[in-house]
C-alpha cells in the first residue's frame, strides 16, 4: 500500500503571509499517462473535505488561485500564497493512483 | 450538482454490523463515476473505506476488506456500506463521496454521519 506522510502537521500564519504544506508518497504517483494522481482537500470546521487541487497541480473549479499544487513522483507541495481567515481548517493530500486510496495524516492551518 | 446524504443509525453495539446507505440526487449511479466511502475517528485524519462502480464491481481498503461490504441499488439510485464484527475503533463520522473517473477526484460528498460503536 502507498503510505502518504505530510508536513508540517500544524502551521499558524499570519493573515496575508504564504503558507507551504509538504506531501511524500511511499512511491511515485506518476502514472503512465504522464499525470501525477495527487489531490489535494480541505475540511474546513464542521464540514466535510472540499477538493482544492486535482492530478497534482490542476486547481478545482472555484479555487482561487492563490491555492498552487506542484510537485511530481513522490513529492508534492501545497502552496498559499496570502492566506485568508477562511482558509483555516486541516488539508489532506490524496493518493489515487491504486486502491486502497491513502489520505496524508492532515496539516492543520490555523490564524495567528 | 449531484448531492449526497449518508442515513443509517447512529448507534451500533460492539460485535454487530454498521449498515450505512447513501441516497443520491440531481445525478445517477449508473454514470462512469465510483461512489465510495471515507470515515473519519473523532479528532483524526480520514481513511479510505472502499468503493463500488455502478456494475458491482468494488474495491475495498484491505485494513478492512474481511468485515465490509459495499452494494448499489439503481432502482432508489443510493448505495450502501456494511461493515461487520464493529468495535469502539469503528466509531467514526462515515462520509459517501463521488469519486470522478475523469479527471480523477472526489468532488461531491455527503454532509456525514456519526455512528457511536458502544453498548
Amino acid at each position: 500500500d502507498i503510505v502518504m506522510t505530510q508536513s508540517p502537521l500544524s502551521l499558524r500564519v499570519s493573515p496575508g503571509e504564504p503558507a507551504s504544506i509538504s506531501c511524500r508518497s511511499s512511491r511515485s504517483l506518476l502514472n503512465t499517462n504522464g499525470y501525477n494522481y495527487l489531490d489535494w482537500y480541505l475540511q474546513k470546521p464542521g464540514q466535510s473535505p472540499q477538493l482544492l487541487i486535482y492530478l497534482g497541480s490542476s486547481r478545482a473549479s472555484g479555487v482561487p488561485d492563490r491555492f498552487r499544487g506542484s510537485g511530481s513522483g513522490t513529492d508534492f507541495t501545497l502552496k498559499i500564497t496570502r492566506v485568508g481567515a477562511e482558509d483555516v481548517g486541516v488539508y489532506y493530500c490524496m493518493q489515487s493512483l491504486q486502491t486502497p486510496y491513502a489520505f496524508g495524516q492532515g496539516t492543520k492551518l490555523e490564524i495567528k | 450538482q449531484v448531492q449526497l446524504q449518508e442515513s443509517g443509525p447512529g448507534l451500533v453495539k460492539p460485535s454487530g454490523t454498521l449498515s450505512l446507505t447513501c441516497g443520491v440526487s440531481g445525478g445517477s449511479v449508473s454514470t462512469d463515476n465510483w461512489w465510495g466511502w471515507v470515515r473519519q475517528p473523532p479528532g483524526k485524519g480520514l481513511e479510505w473505506i472502499g468503493e463500488i462502480y455502478h456494475i458491482g464491481s468494488t474495491n475495498y481498503n484491505p485494513s478492512l476488506k474481511s468485515r465490509v461490504s459495499l452494494s448499489v441499488d439503481k432502482s432508489k439510485n443510493q448505495f450502501s456500506l456494511e461493515l461487520t464484527s464493529v468495535t469502539a475503533a469503528d466509531t467514526a463520522v462515515y462520509y459517501c463521496a463521488r469519486y470522478k473517473v475523469t479527471p480523477p477526484y472526489f468532488d461531491s460528498w455527503g454532509r456525514g454521519t456519526l455512528v457511536t460503536v458502544s453498548s
